[in-house]
């Protein structure tokens, strides 16, 4: 099937700095795009997430941008803390099935 | 709030038993999903259901079977449990699988010895 590509597998930046996250899909039909977060040894919840009538959201030191041309959409970190490291997932709805995951990205974020 | 529960948070269990994996939601949605994550794979859909007693395979069904009888239940069953279906499973569950938010459970590590 169709999948969710998800780059880079692993980031490290220090703290303060700003975090990018990628993620393409493939299913033209896609209309949402959420993104979860999964601390060590806790479930995925979710921390942001974007329509495709919409090309940015903004919640505090977290954005998502949305590309429905490019079919990409990106998540968006700023001024970067400790509690920021995590997995994160971005995720996209195929046709005829329910939301498909990237392999997630290992945030570290060190002090 | 939503709560997506799910019964049994460890399990070692032996090559060739067969595994039940319950999760119950308790906020009236029809959609409940479950999902295989490993390092380095992501999450991985293995089936999902809309309503109750409908099922449909996800990208890595073999191996597996689920039953809802009921709206708030949806279990994953391994009917012959191989090694390699070590894993943390998590369950989910939505209003909507395409454009709305799934919640998920805390997850069951199953180990196959």
């Amino acid at each position: 099937g169709e999948n969710v590509e998800q780059h880079p597998s692993t980031l490290s930046v220090q703290e303060g700095d700003s975090a990018v996250i990628k993620c393409t899909y493939s299913d033209s039909a896609s209309n949402y795009f959420p993104w979860y977060k999964q601390e060590l040894g806790k479930r995925p919840q979710l921390i942001i997430d974007i329509r495709s009538n919409v090309g940015e959201k903004k919640d505090q030191r977290i954005a998502v941008t949305l590309n429905k041309t490019a079919k990409h959409f990106s998540l968006h970190i700023t001024e970067t803390q400790p509690e920021d490291s995590a997995v994160y997932f971005c995720a996209a709805p195929r046709a005829g099935t329910a939301l498909i995951f990237g392999k997630g990205t290992t945030l570290s974020v060190s002090s | 709030d939503v709560k997506v529960t799910q019964s049994s948070r460890y399990l070692v269990k032996r090559t060739g038993e067969k595994v039940f994996l319950e999760c119950v939601q308790d906020m009236d949605h029809e959609n409940m999903f479950w999902y295989r994550q490993d390092p380095g794979l992501g999450l991985r859909l293995i089936y999902f259901s809309y309503d109750v007693k409908m099922k449909e395979k996800g990208d890595i069904p073999e191996g597996y079977s689920v039953s809802r009888e009921k709206k708030e239940r949806f279990s994953l069953i391994l009917e012959s449990a191989s090694t390699n279906q070590t894993s943390m499973y998590l369950c989910a569950s939505s209003l909507g699988y395409r454009g709305n938010t799934i919640y998920f459970g805390e997850g069951s590590w199953l180990t196959v010895v």
